[in-house]
C-alpha cells in the first residue's frame, strides 16, 4: 500500500549540478504532478502529465524538464540547478473522472527537500 | 482567472473550541472546490470538495466546509478542535480553462495552531 513514493527525500547541490527526482505510484492513475512549495507561496505546479508519454507544462515550468515513459513513474529533472530551485519537491497522483479529467483528489508523496548551494 | 485567497496565515484555537479557516474563491461558472491538510514533514492530503448540491460538505477527521456562494466562500469547519488538529491546511479551485485538463489551483496556505 505505497501509493506516491518520491526519491531521494533529501539532497544538497552546488549551483550548476544536475539531478533527477524520481517519483513512483502504484495506484494506476493517469494524472502525475510535480509541486513545489515555497514558505508563503503555498503549491505552484511546475509540470505534469495526462498519461504515458505526455507531458505539459504547469504554472512555474523553467529551469525544469519531466518525462513519463512509464505510467507508473514521473521524473522530473533539473539540468544545471540554481539557489532559486532549493524547495520542497511534491509528487501528486489522481485517477480519471467520469468526465475525463482528473477528480481533483490529489495523492502526495512525502516531498523531496532540495538545497542548492 | 481563477483563485482562491487565504485571508489567515495562522488560526489559533483552543482545544475543544469549534474552529473556523476561511477561504473564498474567485471564477467564472461553479466552482469546484477543495480543502487539504498537510501535517508537518508530510504530503498533503484530501479532507473534502464541494462540486454540486447541498452546500455543507462532510469530510474526513470530522472537518466540513459550507459553500456560500453569494459570499464566494468556502470555509472549512469542525466544532470541538483537537490538539493533533494543527497543521497547514490549503483550499484550492480547480482550474478549468485553457486546457489545464482541471489542475487545482492552491491558496497559500493557513496554519491551524490548537492548544491543550
Amino acid at each position: 500500500n505505497a501509493g506516491v513514493t518520491q526519491t531521494p527525500k533529501f539532497r544538497v547541490l552546488k549551483t550548476g549540478q544536475s539531478m533527477t527526482l524520481l517519483c513512483a505510484q502504484d495506484m494506476n492513475h493517469e494524472y502525475m504532478y510535480w509541486y513545489r512549495q515555497d514558505p508563503g507561496m503555498g503549491l505552484r505546479l511546475i509540470h505534469y502529465s495526462v498519461g504515458e508519454g505526455t507531458t505539459a507544462k504547469g504554472e512555474v515550468p523553467d529551469g525544469y524538464n519531466v518525462s513519463r515513459l512509464k505510467k507508473q513513474n514521473f521524473l522530473l529533472g533539473l539540468e544545471s540547478a540554481a539557489p532559486s530551485q532549493t524547495s520542497v519537491y511534491f509528487c501528486a497522483s489522481s485517477r480519471t473522472g467520469v468526465s475525463g479529467a482528473n477528480t481533483g483528489e490529489l495523492f502526495f508523496g512525502e516531498g523531496s527537500r532540495l538545497t542548492v548551494l | 482567472a481563477q483563485s482562491v485567497a487565504q485571508p489567515e496565515d495562522q488560526v489559533n484555537v483552543a482545544e475543544g473550541n469549534p474552529l473556523t479557516v476561511k477561504c473564498t474563491y474567485s471564477v467564472s461558472g461553479n466552482p469546484y472546490l477543495f480543502w487539504y491538510v498537510q501535517y508537518p514533514n508530510r504530503g498533503l492530503q484530501f479532507l473534502l470538495k464541494y462540486i454540486t448540491g447541498d452546500n455543507l460538505v462532510k469530510g474526513s477527521y470530522g472537518f466540513e466546509a459550507e459553500f456560500n456562494k453569494s459570499q464566494t466562500s468556502f470555509h472549512l469547519k469542525k466544532p470541538s478542535a483537537l490538539v493533533s488538529d494543527s497543521a497547514l491546511y490549503f483550499c484550492a479551485v480547480r482550474d478549468i480553462y485553457g486546457g489545464s485538463q482541471g489542475n487545482l489551483i492552491f491558496g497559500k496556505g493557513t496554519k491551524l495552531s490548537v492548544k491543550p
